[in-house]
């Protein structure tokens, strides 16, 4: 079975740099979610979409945006890194209309920042 | 805002016993209670997961109880298997909402 696709897998950056970290949902799921979860933490919610529309947010920086586009991926971009953005970024989606629909994780970004 | 408290941080049990594992949550409009197992690296993994109108569910060794009026949710695991080691989150979300608060997680380790 189709599962959500992360990429890209591993991404080193130095500060101040930006980086593109992209989402493929499982197909015919509708609503996207990021998360960016440091070393030994809980996932931490940043932003949801539902149909190309942000749902809910969370505690994304400012220097970060996300979108998601027609064929619903959904792309998280992230300006100015700083150290402590490195972490582990998760992309999960749900299906169709539902909020309390189970999430099903992607393999995650492991963004390094130097 | 919304909080999941999660406890305890760290499990050791030998195999074969139980583990449980206990969360509570801030948001009394909170209505779905998900689990996830996850291990070193990986992406966590929906184990078992539970909606406001039960109070419990089971599946093999492992059962979730709610209790909404105390706005507390478990995670029990019976005899246990060196496999079972993992970090355990629970989470709880909410109707017309779409975001997901996970707890702070559990370190549990399966002596063999």
């Amino acid at each position: 079975a189709a599962g959500v696709i992360q990429s890209p897998r591993h991404l080193i950056k130095e500060k101040r740099e930006t980086a593109t970290l992209k989402c493929y949902p499982i197909p015919r799921h509708d609503t996207v979610y990021w998360y960016q979860q440091g070393p030994g933490q809980d996932p931490q919610f940043l932003i949801s979409f539902y149909e190309k529309m942000q749902s809910d947010k969370g505690s994304i920086p400012d220097r970060f945006s996300a979108q998601q586009f027609s064929d619903y991926h959904s792309e998280l971009n992230m300006s100015s890194l700083e150290l402590g953005d490195s972490a582990l970024y998760f992309c999960a989606s749900s299906r169709p209309g539902q909020a309390n629909e189970k999430l099903f994780f992607g393999s995650g970004t492991q963004l390094s920042v130097l | 805002g919304e909080n999941v408290e999660q406890h305890p941080s760290t499990l050791s049990v030998q195999e074969g016993d139980s583990a449980v594992i206990k969360c509570t949550y801030s948001d009394s409009a909170s209505n779905y209670f998900p689990w996830y197992k996850q291990e070193l690296g990986k992406r966590p993994q929906l184990i078992i997961d539970i909606r406001s109108n039960v109070g419990e569910k089971k599946d093999q060794r492992i059962a979730v109880t709610l209790n909404k009026t105390a706005k507390h949710f478990s995670l029990h695991i019976t005899e246990t298997q060196p496999e079972d080691s993992a970090v355990y989150f629970c989470a709880a979300a909410t109707s017309g909402t779409y975001k997901y608060i996970f707890g702070t997680g559990t370190r549990l380790k399966v002596l063999a």
